[in-house]
């Protein structure tokens, strides 16, 4: 069953500009991920972040997680062109499924 | 890339078509994952296999039937399909399984049927 769902559905933004998604939830979890998808590939994993942290980041990227909120938030800074994707949030819990939203279409315009 | 291949890329079969869609991962991860991407939909995990046992049999039609030989290769075996079957099918792979371990994806078969 869906278990996150990422907003907004698309975002365009100029290269250069910051990029915010937001990803909700409705049952606990103990992980969320965000995972990136080109046109037509395969998902690429980009960030884990547990249940019990807060922020995390990773070279451009900024995760946070809100557990009180069962939101999470997903911030590229000074997108580049290379950025235009899908980026979906997917939800773990004790048991070994991941839940994945239907995404987030990114395009960054040159 | 990312360690896991799909042949074919693209494949369009007719409804009484028999199809196999192959899964190969070169990481050496112990649990691999079948998932069905249709347009604006979230992922559909579709089978899971651990250690080549299936764990998880998702509600899928008896149509799909997949097959874990060994550890390394995941295959898909397609037969009577219907046209709502179209869609990405895309194979994943990661070190055990848990939801804590980052799923490793193949670029997916693109599948049509017509």
């Amino acid at each position: 069953s869906q278990q996150g769902e990422e907003d907004p559905q698309a975002l365009s933004i100029q290269e250069g500009e910051n990029a915010t998604m937001n990803c909700s939830y409705k049952t606990s979890i103990n992980n969320l991920q965000w995972y990136r998808q080109n046109s037509g590939r395969g998902l690429v994993h980009l960030i884990l972040i547990r249940s019990n942290e807060r922020e995390k980041h990773s070279g451009r990227l900024r995760v946070t997680l809100d557990t009180s909120k069962k939101s999470s938030s997903l911030l590229i800074t000074a997108s580049r062109a290379a950025d235009t994707a899908s980026y979906f949030c997917a939800t773990g819990s004790n048991d070994y499924k991941l839940s994945f939203g239907a995404g987030t279409t990114v395009t960054v315009r040159a | 890339e990312t360690g896991v291949t799909q042949t074919p890329r693209h494949l369009v079969m007719g409804m009484t078509n028999k199809k196999s869609l192959k899964c190969e991962q070169h990481l050496g991860h112990n649990a691999m994952y079948w998932y069905k991407q249709s347009a604006k939909k979230p992922l559909e995990l579709m089978f899971v296999y651990s250690l080549e046992e299936r764990v998880e049999n998702n509600s899928v039609p008896s149509r799909f039937s997949p097959e874990c030989p060994n550890s390394s290769h995941l295959f898909l075996h397609l037969h009577t399909l219907q046209p709502e079957d179209s869609a990405l099918y895309l194979c994943a792979s990661s070190q055990d399984l848990g939801s804590l371990y980052e799923q490793y994806f193949g670029p997916g078969t693109r599948l049509t049927v017509t």
